[in-house]
């Protein structure tokens, strides 16, 4: 059971921008950085965002990240087909000295 | 280009264990560390644990401490996960995947290609 809480699922139609947040608290998002992960259909994930909001090499700029306080979230704009996969926030928990990863978001193009 | 290759996929029996090997190349081998994240059928992503292969110091998530090893052989740049008594609920498939940056540790950014392990009797 994750302490980093998603929404379970987000849709959109082509070219739509689309949010998805990450609840976490005090010992993990609001003391370190986030990153997130992308997971396609039977692949290993990427890594889509680190240190809260920069793109590795690569990664379309429709990809951003944000982070405040204990919360984070992730937008997709121009939203396209290639982008359905779970999307996976994640940040290290000092109280269980643990990377935790978030419960994870399902992304439908419509 | 870094890269992560990983040994093919086991069945075991409860109460056995399992040794998964991860092979690194396309970068030092010593100035990253990689961690062990493995994933349920259907399930989100459960970090297990991780080791700086510059001095093999190690963390495991709490849950798996006691089972779980992490080990390096860094003459042939290859981390290996052993994971002991296993029961049902560690089937999954394994993933090795490196840190990042080099200074943001426990933090995996290159992915290898995940290892399915089956625990069935």
């Amino acid at each position: 059971q994750s302490v980093l809480t998603q929404p379970p699922s987000a849709s959109g139609t082509p070219g739509q921008r689309v949010t998805i947040s990450c609840s976490g608290s005090s010992s993990n998002i609001g003391s370190d950085i986030v990153n997130w992960y992308q997971q396609l259909p039977g692949r290993a994930p990427k890594l889509l965002i680190y240190s809260n909001n920069q793109r590795p090499s690569g990664v379309p700029d429709r990809f951003s990240g944000s982070k405040s306080g204990t919360s984070a979230s992730l937008a997709i704009s121009g939203l396209q087909s290639e982008d359905e996969a779970v999307y996976y926030c994640a940040a290290w928990y000092d109280s269980l000295n643990d990377y935790v990863f978030g419960t994870g978001t399902t992304v439908t193009v419509l | 280009q870094v890269q992560l290759v990983q040994s093919g996929a086991e069945v075991k029996k409860p109460g056995a264990s399992v040794k998964v090997s991860c092979k690194a190349s396309g970068y030092n081998f010593n100035r990253y560390g990689i961690s062990w994240v493995r994933q349920a059928p259907g399930q989100g992503l459960e970090w297990m644990g991780w080791i700086n292969a510059y001095n093999d110091n190690t963390n495991y998530a709490l849950k798996l401490q006691g089972r779980l090893t992490v080990t390096t052989d860094t003459s042939t740049s290859t981390v290996f996960m052993e994971l002991r008594s296993l029961r049902h609920d560690d089937t999954a498939v394994y993933y090795c995947a490196r840190d990042f940056r080099e200074l943001e540790l426990q933090r995996p950014g290159y992915w290898g290609q995940g290892t399915l392990v089956t625990v069935s009797s």
